[in-house]
């Protein structure tokens, strides 16, 4: 069975502060996925990687791909409220077979 | 582009009942996977229908079930309800083999 663990579980910090959550397997993904969701709603896709390395940047959040395709990052920087949500991780493997997701990283950014 | 809408977004009901949700997806898009997600467990794959069959299948009792129409529409039920069904059921569509697009979910509280 493939696990995606996701750390920390929780995190609260000040508005302006970087921060880093991780997405690690044993097993080897063709794609990962981050998601934010709100509260009351669905997740909402943020990225996709699916190169191992590959690093992609979206405004003040940055993603990994580790280069074995078996872990995953997301940075933020200089972190606002609005960033506040739970950060989500899939990962994809070849042919019909449905996402893996990891149970998430619930981020509050205080003002 | 109209994103996933599923219906309703909030159900009340009680033990022994059942219920049907409905999702429609994005349109174009002809695969539709449903998730359950509850704090404890995360998001847990339920099924996934392409062309009116479905292709994947998780680890959930018989007492859930789902069917897909011709027009890529989706509906899940889920009979005999128990205190334990209560959760958010998320909506998922894509293109074959391609992200997920997520609705905004279904909250169903089961008393």
């Amino acid at each position: 069975t493939q696990l995606l663990e996701q750390s920390p579980q929780f995190l609260s910090i000040q508005e302006g502060e970087n921060l880093t959550v991780y997405c690690n397997s044993s097993s080897v993904f063709s794609s990962l996925q981050w998601y934010r969701q709100e509260p009351g709603e669905g997740p909402v896709l943020l990225v996709t990687v699916v190169t191992g390395g590959e690093v992609k940047k979206l405004k003040r959040l940055t993603f990994q791909f580790g280069d074995a395709r078996k872990d995953s990052s997301l940075h933020i920087t200089a972190a606002q409220p609005g960033d506040t949500g739970l950060y989500l991780c899939a990962g994809g493997v070849p042919g019909n077979t449905p996402l893996v997701f990891g149970k998430g990283t619930r981020l509050s950014v205080i003002a | 582009k109209a994103g996933v809408t599923q219906t309703p977004r909030y159900l009340i009901k009680t033990r022994g009942q059942q219920v049907t949700l409905s999702c429609s997806p994005i349109s174009g898009h002809r695969s539709v996977s449903w998730y359950q997600q509850t704090p404890g467990q995360g998001l847990q794959f339920l099924f996934e229908y392409f062309s009116e069959t479905q292709r994947n299948k998780g680890n959930f009792p018989g007492r859930f079930s789902g069917r897909q129409f011709s027009n890529s529409r989706s509906e899940m039920n889920v009979s005999t309800l128990e205190l334990g069904d209560s959760a958010l059921y998320l909506c998922a569509s894509s293109r074959v083999e391609e992200t997920q697009y997520f609705g905004p979910g279904t909250r169903l509280l089961v008393l």
